[in-house]
């Protein structure tokens, strides 16, 4: 399975972006990068996905490096409720998703 | 469409005891995941369902653990005599697509297991 790596936590403040890093190197040529993200007590929730181009959606935008090799996940404008774990995830085909361990978001206000 | 649905949000049982969880999904999902996650870890995989037909099942899933999607539409996940180790919570997902890469997940709020 290609794996991703996730800095174990971060901080930023609010009101300001954020850009939470997820190195792929081992990434094949058609596997997608999946977002998630998890607030405390509750399921994971799908953020943003992409292959090679940058996307933008009503979350978040997802920046893809030109090698594929590592994406950044961004949010324009963080609000505390955008505190949570999040999970940088390769999906390969109709495989089932596998998750890491994420990065920890914390929002200072 | 209220997403997928997970019953009961907490469970609270003794050790030895059998217990059963049921999950919703969306309608239109082919899709059923089932995963579980405990404190401080990323979910980890259980089982899925395309349809009815279980198609794949984890080595975390012991004999004690069976999983079921009659008819395509919902699923339960059966834990036979519970043991401490199991306490975590239990997620289920579902998606369109037969799961197709550019498809995303929908995840329920979980079922939380307490063993005591």
């Amino acid at each position: 399975d290609a794996k991703t790596t996730q800095p174990n936590s971060m901080e930023s403040n609010e009101e300001e972006p954020v850009h939470l890093p997820c190195n792929h190197s081992t990434i094949s040529g058609t596997d997608y990068i999946h977002w998630y993200r998890q607030l405390p007590s509750q399921g994971p929730e799908y953020v943003i996905h992409g292959l090679t181009s940058n996307v933008n959606n009503r979350m978040a935008s997802l920046a893809i490096a030109e090698d594929r090799k590592s994406s950044t996940l961004i949010l324009h404008r963080a609000t505390l409720r955008d505190a949570a774990v999040y999970y940088c995830i390769l999906k390969f085909g109709n495989e089932k998703l596998t998750f890491g361990t994420g990065t920890r978001l914390t929002i200072i206000p | 469409d209220t997403g997928v649905s997970q019953n009961p949000r907490h469970k609270i049982t003794k050790r030895g005891q059998n217990v059963t969880f049921r999950c919703d999904p969306i309608s239109e999902h082919n899709r059923l995941y089932w995963y579980r996650q405990t404190l401080g870890q990323g979910p980890e995989f259980l089982t899925y369902f395309q349809n009815e037909a279980q198609l794949e099942k984890s080595r975390l899933l012991s004999d004690r653990f069976s999983a079921e999607r009659p008819k395509g539409s919902f699923s339960t996940l059966e834990i036979q005599r519970t043991e401490q180790g199991d306490s975590a919570m239990y997620l289920c997902a579902s998606s369109a697509a037969g799961g197709r890469p550019s498809y995303g997940y929908t995840f329920g709020s979980g079922t939380r297991l307490t063993v005591v």
